[in-house]
């Protein structure tokens, strides 16, 4: 079956750090790919997605590129602010007819001044 | 935004109680679905429904039912509620892309269930 693997967190960093949250997967044939980020106090909400190997998607100054060679979807921003402070969320969706994504455990990002 | 909302958003309740948590969208999405969310667990999948009086159980279905009599309404039930079942609880909605299944999914603000 699909499944997500993310790096645990929490990831601590300073304002204006480089971050990457790592994620990889695995899953048949062509997924499409997501992150979604958690503020504190609400739901989920679309960060990214990436629906074909080499895609990019990117969104704030998030960054994500589908690779199919390492079956990666590593999450980067080279600055991030406090207000990045959040869990986020790496997902697939398996390709063909599929109704139930499969999420990661999602990663704490704590953000210092 | 997509027009989700989920009531109530706080409850707490005492074991053996019957629960009863309402999703509503305005978007006429076909696929809905509830989850829970656990420290360590991450999200895990309760019960989904793929259209009115469609659904079907996810991996962590025991002890939750659900129904869906309208496009815009799902509701989620703890027929006997547990301490095992304190947790947030959220709903999604997902349009979908004929046969490729579905996409990007849309989140309500979520329910928090404290049970004594």
């Amino acid at each position: 079956g699909n499944s997500v693997t993310q790096m645990e967190g929490p990831v601590t960093l300073s304002e204006e750090a480089f971050l990457t949250i790592n994620c990889t997967y695995t899953a048949t044939g062509y997924p499409s790919l997501f992150w979604y980020v958690q503020y504190p106090g609400e739901g989920l909400q679309l960060l990214l997605k990436a629906t074909k190997a080499d895609d990019k998607g990117s969104n704030k100054g998030f960054e994500a590129t589908y690779r199919k060679e390492t079956t990666s979807f590593h999450l980067e921003k080279g600055s991030v602010q406090v207000s990045d402070s959040a869990v986020y969320f790496c997902a697939l969706k398996g390709s063909g007819g599929s109704y139930i994504p499969t999420f990661g455990r999602g990663t704490s990002l704590i953000v210092h001044p | 935004d997509a027009g989700i909302t989920q009531s109530p958003r706080h409850k707490v309740t005492e074991t053996g109680t019957p629960v009863t948590l309402r999703c509503h969208q305005t978007e006429n999405h076909r696929y809905m679905y509830w989850y829970r969310q656990d420290p360590g667990h991450g999200l895990r999948l309760i019960h989904y429904s793929y259209g009115v009086k469609d659904t079907d159980k996810g991996e962590v279905s025991d002890g939750y039912s659900v129904s869906r009599s309208k496009t815009e309404d799902f509701l989620l039930t703890l027929e006997s509620a547990t301490s095992s079942q304190t947790s947030v609880y959220f709903c999604a909605i997902s349009q979908e892309l004929g046969l490729a299944g579905v996409e990007t999914q849309y989140f309500g603000p979520g329910t928090r269930l404290l049970v004594l």
